[in-house]
């Protein structure tokens, strides 16, 4: 089964900050957690990952909360092209991926 | 980071035939891992393929189904033998390029369809 819980969709206006939430309430202290976006027809493309700090990169930000329980995913301005099946894993040393059901997020112009 | 492709980009097979798909990574990797995506379903990985030892397959999936081979650090491939229509999915293959790192990239995917 997997360790995440993501709502199954969200839209968001064009332009404005698209924030995805994770609940992994029992990762271990030393798993990560991985975001990727699956965008239709193509293999998930990898975003951005953390330990326990809030992390940055050009294309997103990952908040982990202080428990590690949850994390959210910030598009700081969300494009048409950012419509994608989000998917939140929680990985440690058997680097296997459990895929979740993701976030279906949909830009609306 | 690792660039990956696969063949074909999709079929269309009749029953009881097998297919054999190919993966192939621009740079050598430490790990690769084939997945299934059924219609309008999430990922599940079928199996690690180990280079130069027989794959380690996740429960669900048997070697005799899904037989996988790696005869390098660029390459695999995973067959699907017998085919029936439940086998019509994606098939994805991914790569872990690093000792340091968990990311995985992965390939464009097989369209199987099964008739």
């Amino acid at each position: 089964d997997a360790k995440t819980t993501q709502p199954p969709s969200m839209d968001c206006a064009e332009g404005r900050a698209a924030n995805l939430p994770c609940n992994h309430s029992t990762i271990s202290g030393n798993e990560y957690v991985y975001w990727y976006r699956q965008i239709h027809s193509q293999g998930p493309q990898y975003i951005i990952h953390g330990l326990k700090n809030n992390e940055t990169n050009e294309m997103a930000s990952l908040i982990i909360t202080e428990d590690r329980k949850s994390s959210t995913l910030i598009l700081p301005h969300a494009t048409l092209r950012d419509t994608a099946v989000y998917y939140c894993i929680v990985i440690s040393g058997t680097y296997k991926y459990i895929f979740g059901t993701g976030t279906r997020l949909k830009v609306l112009a | 980071s690792a660039v990956i492709s696969q063949k074909p980009s999709r079929d269309i097979c009749q029953r009881g035939t097998s297919l054999t798909i190919q993966c192939q990574v621009d740079s050598q990797v430490t790990m690769m891992f084939w997945y299934r995506q059924q219609p309008g379903q999430s990922l599940t990985l079928i199996a690690t393929a180990n280079q130069g030892s027989e794959a380690t397959y996740e429960s669900g999936f048997v070697i005799d189904k899904f037989p996988i081979s790696r005869p390098n650090l660029t390459f695999s491939t995973l067959t699907v033998s017998n085919m029936s229509p439940e086998d019509s999915s994606i098939y994805l293959c991914s790569a872990r390029p690093g000792q340091n790192s968990y990311e995985q990239y992965f390939g464009p995917g097989t369209r199987l369809t099964v008739t």
